[in-house]
Order: structure tokens, then C-alpha cells, then sequence
């Protein structure tokens, strides 16, 4: 099983539809991260959490929002979907004393 | 806006070929990562840096953080099609009090495609 898993792996959404992607992971972090990745913009910070309680928008957190369920799940909701947050979204994880992130195989989601 | 510069964009290599990318930075990382990513999957660790002026190799692979730690390079010696990807780099801070570390920034990525 994988360390840090993402549901679903792909969806098709229309616009102005709510979506949550979800996130979990066994590797016991305390810090989970969601990015977007869009062709020729690299990864990019939506939202991330150090703690269950400590949560902190990334660089591009509007139209999006998160919740830390507990230490091993963190979910990632678009209230109302846009063609331009077609893109695939990744969860990652880290430990506060250690800098490798492990991630997450991705979830493509396309709005339409 | 995104903090780290990373170039070039894409390679288009013969198989035996040396590769050489870069990643700089307007302000200062107390880490430097590269990550590697192949088709369906996430990104992968690489190498990690953690001072200024260190050199670290990982098989045909080898990352300089620099000296001013506003950039690093991966050079890839020998370059096979199993080097296919896109490759990122990252920095990292400390936070305040310097006893944990912070969110990681990537770099735009470089996607590698190698010819045999």
C-alpha cells in the first residue's frame, strides 16, 4: 500500500460543482501539503498544514479550501469549480525535523 | 509569486550525454532539494543539500547547493532513457527558532526526454 494516498486518482466535474479530494497518509507526519501542478509552472502551494491545528494558505489558495481531519488526513475542496483549476493536484507529506517530502501518485481533475 | 527560477525549461539529449540544469533564487534557502518525476507519478527525492558549497552525489547524479545559497545545480553524467522526467528543484527554510523546517518552494521543472 502506498505511503500517502490520494482519492480519486481522476475526475470530470462541472463548472460551479463542489469537489473534495481527499488525502491520506500511514507515514505517521505531522505536515501535509497540497500542490498544483500546471505544465511549465512546476508545483505550486495551495494550502498547507504543520499540525492539525495549524493551518496556513500557500501562494495560490483562492477558490480553495482545506481541512485537517485528523493527523492523517488533510482534503482539499473547491466550493465552486472553474475551468481553470483543471490541473493535477498532489498531496505530500513531512516530518518537522527531516526535509523530504514524500508525495502523493496525484489526482487529475478536469472541470468542464 | 513563485520564488525559484529553474532552467532550462526542457533538454532534448542523445542517450551517453551529460546534462546540466539550474535552479536560482532571489533570497536565501537553508536547504536546497531536487526531486524527480516520471509519467503518473509523484515527485520522487533525489538529493537533498543542507550547506552552503556542499557537493552530493547519488550514482550518475550530483547537486551543488551554492555559496550563497540562492542556487544549486544537478548534473546527470551519462544520461539513459530511464532519465526521463521532469526534474525540480526545491528550497526549503527554517523556521522561526531554527528548530524545524518549513514549507518547501519548487522550481518550475525541467523535463528531460533522452534520445537512445
Amino acid at each position: 500500500d502506498a505511503d500517502v494516498t490520494q482519492t480519486p486518482r481522476n475526475r470530470i466535474t462541472k463548472t460551479g460543482k463542489r469537489i473534495m479530494l481527499e488525502c491520506s497518509q500511514t507515514k505517521g507526519h505531522d505536515r501535509m501539503y497540497w500542490y498544483r501542478q500546471d505544465p511549465g509552472l512546476g508545483l505550486r502551494l495551495i494550502y498547507y498544514s504543520f499540525d492539525v491545528k495549524d493551518i496556513n494558505k500557500g501562494e495560490i489558495s483562492d477558490g480553495y479550501s482545506v481541512s485537517r481531519q485528523a493527523q492523517a488526513k488533510f482534503s482539499l475542496s473547491l466550493e465552486s469549480a472553474i475551468p481553470n483549476q483543471t490541473a493535477l493536484y498532489f498531496c505530500a507529506t513531512s516530518s518537522r525535523l527531516n526535509t523530504e517530502a514524500f508525495f502523493g501518485q496525484g489526482t487529475r481533475l478536469t472541470v468542464v | 509569486g513563485q520564488q525559484l527560477n529553474q532552467s532550462p525549461q526542457s533538454m532534448f539529449i542523445q542517450e551517453g550525454e551529460d546534462v546540466s540544469m539550474n535552479c536560482t533564487s532571489s533570497s536565501i534557502f537553508n536547504t536546497w532539494l531536487w526531486y524527480k518525476q516520471e509519467p503518473g507519478e509523484g515527485p520522487v527525492l533525489l538529493i537533498a543539500l543542507y550547506k552552503a558549497g556542499e557537493l552530493t552525489s547519488n550514482g550518475r547524479l550530483t547537486a551543488q547547493f551554492g555559496i550563497t545559497r540562492k542556487d544549486s545545480f544537478l548534473n546527470i553524467s551519462a544520461s539513459i532513457p530511464s532519465d526521463v522526467g521532469i526534474y525540480f528543484c526545491a528550497g526549503q527554510r527554517l523556521r522561526a527558532g531554527g528548530t524545524s523546517y518549513g514549507k518547501l518552494t519548487f522550481g518550475q521543472g525541467t523535463i528531460l526526454t533522452v534520445h537512445p
